[in-house]
């Protein structure tokens, strides 16, 4: 099973862009890579997924390298309530099992 | 749509007694999850359903868990008895279609065991 790798946290200044990095070297080719995101005390929230092409949506862009190792979400400008934890995910098998790993703390300041 | 509705919100009990906690999906949705998430462990996977069937459920701890979905729009996660390290967040998540479509997770059910 591919699995991945973020860092624990980090913090991002109000309506600056957020880059959320995350490596998923071993990932095969037909897994998607996920975002969800976890606001305190609420139940994930998806955000985005992705094959190999770059894609984006009205709440952020994920940018996938040339041989899907890594991965960036990209937050364009980040809001207070863009503060939460964010999984980074790759599908686990056929029927679509996700396994959240410990994710990203994101704190946005003013 | 109202989302996944998840009952009870929060739920304090003592050791040894059932609990069960209760989920509608999406309507329309044709794949459920549940899950568990503590500080520890973070979230885990406990049961997948599939068109009311269940198809995976080898993240259920052990037989005092059991899951239920008699219908469409209705699923029940069952502890009996309940011990204090089963204190978690149970969510429920709904999803549509085809396995690389998005879940759609309900509130959470606060449970702690006394």
């Amino acid at each position: 099973d591919a699995k991945t790798t973020q860092p624990p946290s980090m913090d991002c200044a109000e309506g600056r862009a957020a880059n959320l990095p995350c490596n998923h070297s071993t990932i095969s080719g037909n897994e998607y890579v996920y975002w969800y995101r976890q606001i305190h005390s609420q139940g994930p929230q998806y955000i985005i997924h992705g094959l190999k092409n770059n894609e984006t949506n009205e709440m952020a862009s994920l940018i996938i390298t040339e041989d899907r190792k890594s991965s960036t979400l990209i937050l364009p400008h980040a809001t207070l309530r863009d503060t939460a934890v964010y999984y980074c995910i790759v599908r686990v098998n056929s029927w679509g099992k996700l396994q959240f790993g410990a994710g990203t703390q994101v704190v946005v300041t003013p | 749509d109202a989302g996944v509705i998840q009952s009870p919100r929060h739920e304090v009990t003592e050791m040894g007694q059932e609990v069960t906690l209760r989920c509608k999906p999406i309507s329309g949705h044709n794949s459920l999850f549940w899950y568990r998430q503590t500080m520890m462990r973070g979230l885990e996977l406990l049961i997948y359903f599939n068109n009311n069937v269940p198809i995976d459920d080898s993240g259920m701890p052990e037989d005092r868990f059991s899951a239920k979905m008699p219908n469409a729009s209705f699923s029940t996660l069952k502890i009996q008895p309940s011990e204090p390290r089963d204190s978690a967040v149970y969510f429920c998540a709904s999803r549509p279609g085809a396995a690389h479509n998005e879940q759609f997770f309900g509130p959470g059910t606060r449970l702690t065991v006394l």
